[in-house]
């Protein structure tokens, strides 16, 4: 069964650093989102791509993060400087469409210390 | 402003149907009923999704209203690995939905 590629699976940072997620979504998928899990709550929608371009991005701390897919493909999210707030799982997901379903990847666990 | 309410926790007995409710009195036409669920630490997994009739697939069934302001999520055979927290959301399949998850409900299945 495909499958949403994460890396790195966890990451420590000290506070200021920057830090980087990846995501390699299912091949053919146009739609990939990042959603950001704070313990104990759902998870909430950062960013959402359409092939290479930004659909939505209401929900994005545009002051440090930032979201890019430059051949539409795999995607990259990038904190700088990282807070203690941001202290998550960061979750990617793609979809051929939402009335297929998204599929998830298993998330970065983001520690910054 | 999630669209459902679900009661926080429930649990069951492994081996026995769960049943897991959800209200979305708010609902309209074009949006489906759609559940997901997180097992710990993992990211969430699609289950089920339906308009207006009642939908089964080899993880679940899904029991719609027909006024369509509830719905049911039905495990016929809770195992340990079924615990998790399950999420109801609905949403319009417009080019620009997205998933909006609020707390969910987590369900204990215990031995």
């Amino acid at each position: 069964e495909a499958e949403v590629a994460q890396s790195p699976r966890y990451k420590i940072t000290e506070k200021s650093q920057a830090v980087a997620f990846w995501c390699d979504p299912i091949s053919g998928h146009a739609t990939l989102y990042w959603y950001r899990q704070i313990l104990g709550q759902g998870p909430e929608l950062l960013v959402q791509f359409q092939d290479e371009s930004v659909v939505d991005d209401s929900q994005l701390p545009k002051d440090r993060f930032s979201a890019e897919r430059l051949k539409g493909v795999d995607s990259t999210l990038k904190i700088q400087p990282a807070e203690l707030g941001d202290s998550a799982m960061y979750l990617c997901a793609s979809s051929s469409g939402v009335l297929y379903g998204y599929t998830f990847g298993s998330g970065t666990r983001l520690t910054v210390v | 402003d999630a669209k459902t309410t679900q009661p926080p926790s429930m649990d069951c007995a492994e081996g026995r149907a769960a049943n897991l409710p959800c209200n979305h009195s708010t609902i309209s036409g074009n949006e489906y009923v759609y559940w997901y669920r997180q097992i710990h630490s993992q990211g969430p997994q699609y289950i089920i999704h339906g308009l207006k009739n009642n939908e089964t697939n080899e993880m679940a069934s899904l029991i719609i209203t027909e006024d369509r302001k509830s719905s049911t999520l039905i495990l016929p055979h809770a195992t340990l690995r079924d615990t998790a927290v399950y999420y109801c959301i609905v949403l319009d399949t417009g080019a620009n939905s997205k998933l909006t998850f609020g707390k969910g409900i987590t369900l204990s299945v215990r031995p």
